[in-house]
């Protein structure tokens, strides 16, 4: 079974200064990896996806994406903050080798807090 | 515009009172989910559907029942509501089934309150 971990309940970062949120994975065979973000009282907004191909991925609002298949890792980058980047991100693992490709699972999610 | 919609969005029930969430999608996706999002816990699969007529069990089925007798909706709907139900809902919908890579759109989520 595929599971997915964000080890940061929070980050913090001032306004400008590079930001990162962190996930790694595990599945049993090939993983498409995926970035949401929910901003307060909204829905998950998609932000970007690894499928295949080029590990770094670029995603909507600036952010970036780099996936790691030795370190089972996908972590989440934007290289200046900005205050309205403060918000929950989650990211998502689907292991594609099982025959259930419709379960979709989630990390517990991150708060940003970007401080101007 | 492009969007999952559901309704209501807020909602304060008492146990044991039957209620429905709506959830309606107008991109002609094949494939709908449920999920409820709890603090610490992230988002919990409740139930999906592949197709009209096709429902199965996510991680966290009980005391969940949908159904999808049309590709553009999929309730969920709470037959005997409980204060451990009481949880921030999602609805969301992707196309072309069998493509894992398919993007999963979000509703905007349905905030419902158990007493």
């Amino acid at each position: 079974a595929q599971s997915v971990a964000q080890p940061e309940d929070q980050v913090n970062v001032a306004e400008g200064n590079p930001l990162t949120v962190k996930c790694t994975y595990s599945v049993s065979g090939n993983p498409y990896l995926f970035w949401y973000v929910q901003y307060p009282n909204r829905g998950l907004q998609f932000l970007l996806k690894y499928i295949t191909g080029d590990n770094l991925v670029k995603g909507s609002y600036g952010f970036e994406a780099e996936f790691n298949k030795s370190q089972t890792s996908f972590h989440l980058k934007k290289p200046s903050a900005l205050v309205s980047d403060s918000a929950l991100y989650f990211c998502a693992v689907r292991d594609v080798t099982t025959d259930s490709w419709g379960k979709l699972q989630f990390g517990a999610g991150t708060q940003v807090v970007v401080t101007p | 515009e492009a969007q999952v919609t559901q309704n209501p969005r807020y909602l304060i029930t008492v146990t044991g009172k039957k209620l429905t969430v709506t959830c309606s999608q107008n991109m002609n996706h094949e494939y709908m989910s449920w999920y409820r999002q709890d603090p610490g816990l992230g988002l919990r699969q409740i139930y999906y559907s592949m197709n009209v007529e096709v429902t199965d069990k996510g991680d966290v089925p009980e005391g969940y029942k949908v159904s999808r007798k049309e590709k553009r909706n999929f309730p969920l709907i709470l037959e005997s509501p409980s204060p451990n139900q009481t949880s921030l809902y999602f609805c969301a919908s992707s196309g072309r089934t069998g493509r894992a890579g398919e993007t999963q759109y979000f509703g905007p989520g349905t905030r419902l309150l158990v007493l």
